[in-house]
C-alpha cells in the first residue's frame, strides 16, 4: 500500500500547547506535503518538506524528519483553538499523484 | 472565483441508482483527481487524469468512471450506486512542479449517500 501511516490517530490539547504529528510510510519518503481539513470542506495544502531538507518552517507550523527518512513529523506550536482540524501527510509519486496517511484528528480546547 | 469547484455538494440517492459528480478547475492545471473519503476519514485516490489522459485507477470498480471533456473538467460518473459507495468524494487539481512541488487544490466535498 502506498498509504502513509499518521499517529496519533486523534490529539486533543489545551489552547498554547504544542501538537506534535508523525506521519511514516514502509518506503522512503522523498517530498512530503501536509495538509489541513476542516470538519466538512475540502483539504488545504499547509507545508512541503523536500528530501533534502531536515526542517522546514512556516509560521507555528515545523516539519522535521527523522534519520531513517521513514518518518516526519508536524509540530504546531502555541495551538489556538482554531488550528482544530484533521491534519494529512501526502507523499507524492513519480506520477505526480499524491497518496495521503490516515489522517490525525486535533482538538483545541480554548 | 472558486479554483476548483464539484457539485452537487450534497447528493441523497437509491442503490441501483446511476449519478454523476461534476468538477471543474479554473487554474490552468493538467493533472485532476477524483477521491474518496470514507467514515474513518481515511482519502484513497480513485483517479488521475493528467491533460486528458487516465493515469491512475486504484482498484476501483468499473461501476465508476470519470469523464473528462476538456482539461478544466473531470466529472465522476457512478453507475448502479452500492450502499457502500456512500463517502465524500473530493475533486482536487495540481499542476506538476518539479523536485515534488507539486500542490493540490482540493473542492469542497460532495457528500453522496446511498440508501
Amino acid at each position: 500500500s502506498q498509504q502513509g501511516e499518521e499517529d496519533p490517530q486523534a490529539l486533543s490539547i489545551q489552547e498554547g500547547e504544542n501538537a506534535t504529528m508523525n506521519c511514516s510510510y514502509k518506503t522512503s519518503i522523498n517530498n512530503l506535503q501536509w495538509y489541513r481539513q476542516n470538519s466538512g470542506r475540502g483539504l488545504v495544502h499547509l507545508i512541503l518538506i523536500r528530501s533534502n531538507e531536515r526542517e522546514k518552517h512556516s509560521g507555528r507550523l515545523r516539519v522535521t524528519l527523522d534519520t531513517s527518512k521513514k518518518s516526519r513529523s508536524l509540530l504546531i506550536t502555541a495551538s489556538r483553538a482554531a488550528d482544530t482540524a484533521s491534519y494529512f501527510c501526502a507523499r507524492l509519486t513519480g506520477a505526480n499523484n499524491l497518496f495521503f496517511g490516515t489522517g490525525t484528528r486535533l482538538t483545541v480546547i480554548p | 472565483d472558486t479554483a476548483v469547484s464539484q457539485t452537487p455538494k450534497y447528493l441523497v440517492t437509491q442503490m441501483g441508482n446511476d449519478k454523476s459528480i461534476k468538477c471543474e478547475q479554473n487554474l490552468g492545471h493538467d493533472t485532476m483527481y477524483w477521491y474518496k473519503q470514507d467514515s474513518k476519514k481515511f482519502l484513497k485516490i480513485m483517479f488521475s487524469y493528467n491533460n486528458k489522459e487516465l493515469i491512475i485507477n486504484e482498484t476501483v470498480p468499473n461501476r465508476f468512471s470519470p469523464k473528462s471533456p476538456d482539461k478544466a473538467h473531470l466529472n465522476l460518473h457512478i453507475n448502479s450506486l452500492e450502499l457502500g459507495d456512500s463517502a465524500v468524494y473530493f475533486c482536487a487539481s495540481s499542476q506538476p512542479r518539479t523536485g515534488g512541488r507539486t500542490e493540490a487544490f482540493f473542492g469542497q466535498g460532495t457528500r453522496l449517500t446511498v440508501v
